[in-house]
C-alpha cells in the first residue's frame, strides 16, 4: 500500500500568515495527489486536484505544488474561514490512501 | 450541483450485518450517475479520513481497504442512481461516519479526486 505521511499534524497560525502543509508519498504517485479541507461537523471539500490545480470556486490563496514524491499545500494569507483540518489523498493506486490530517488552529 | 444522500446506518451488534445506501441526484443539467466512479470514505470519531471502497462507473473495477476486504461489498445500480455498501461481520472498529463520495472521473485509480460528498451516515458497532 502507498503510505502518505502528512506533516505537521497540527499548527497554530494567525490571520494573514503563510501556512505550509506537506505530504510525502512512499512511492511515485505521479500527480495523483489531491487536497481536502474539512471544517468541524462538515463533509470534506476538494480544494486542489492533480497536485496543483485549483478546484472551481476555491480562492487563489490556496496553492499546491509537487517535487518528486513530496507535495505541498500553501495558504498564502490565512483567512478566518481557513481554520480547519486539511487532508491529502493519493489516487494513483488501490487502496487509495489519505494523509493523517493537519489541523490549522488559531494562535 | 450533485446531491448524495446516505441512509441505512444505525446501531448494530458485533458480527452482524448492515447495508448502506446512497441516492445520487443532480440539480444541474447533464449530471449522469454512470459517468462517475463512486466511493465510501469513513471517519471514526475524532479521527482522520479512511477510504473504504470504490467502484468504477460500469462496476468493472472494485477496490477495498485492507481493513474491510472480504467483509464489505460495494455495488451500484446505475438505472436507479444508487450506491450500496454491504457490510458483514461488523467489528467495533468499523464504528464511524460513512460518507458517500463521487469521483471526478470514471475509474477508481488515476483520477482527480472526489468533488462531491454526502453529509455522512453514522454506523455504530457495539454490544
Amino acid at each position: 500500500d502507498i503510505q502518505m505521511t502528512q506533516s505537521p499534524s497540527s499548527l497554530s497560525a494567525s490571520i494573514g500568515d503563510r501556512v505550509t502543509i506537506t505530504c510525502r508519498a512512499s512511492q511515485n504517485i505521479r500527480s495523483y495527489l489531491h487536497w481536502y479541507q474539512q471544517t468541524p461537523g462538515k463533509a470534506p471539500k476538494l480544494l486542489i486536484y492533480a497536485a496543483s490545480t485549483l478546484q472551481n470556486g476555491v480562492p487563489s490563496r490556496f496553492i499546491g505544488s509537487e517535487s518528486g514524491t513530496d507535495f505541498t499545500l500553501t495558504i498564502s494569507s490565512l483567512q478566518r474561514e481557513d481554520f480547519a483540518t486539511y487532508y491529502c489523498e493519493q489516487t494513483y493506486a488501490l487502496p487509495r490512501t489519505f494523509g493523517q490530517g493537519t489541523k490549522v488552529e488559531v494562535k | 450541483e450533485v446531491q448524495l444522500v446516505e441512509s441505512g446506518g444505525g446501531l448494530v451488534e458485533p458480527g452482524k450485518s448492515l447495508t448502506l445506501f446512497c441516492a445520487a441526484s443532480g440539480s444541474s443539467f447533464g449530471f449522469t450517475f454512470d459517468n462517475y466512479a463512486m466511493h465510501w470514505v469513513r471517519q471514526a470519531p475524532g479521527k482522520g479520513l479512511e477510504w473504504v471502497s470504490g467502484i468504477s462507473r460500469n462496476s468493472a473495477k472494485l477496490g477495498y481497504a485492507d481493513s474491510v476486504k472480504g467483509r464489505f461489498t460495494i455495488s451500484r445500480d446505475n438505472a436507479k442512481n444508487q450506491l450500496y455498501l454491504h457490510m458483514n461481520s461488523l467489528r467495533v472498529e468499523d464504528t464511524a461516519l460513512y460518507y458517500c463520495v463521487k469521483d471526478k472521473g470514471g475509474e477508481v485509480t488515476a483520477t482527480w479526486g472526489c468533488d462531491d460528498w454526502g453529509q455522512g451516515i453514522q454506523v455504530t458497532v457495539s454490544s
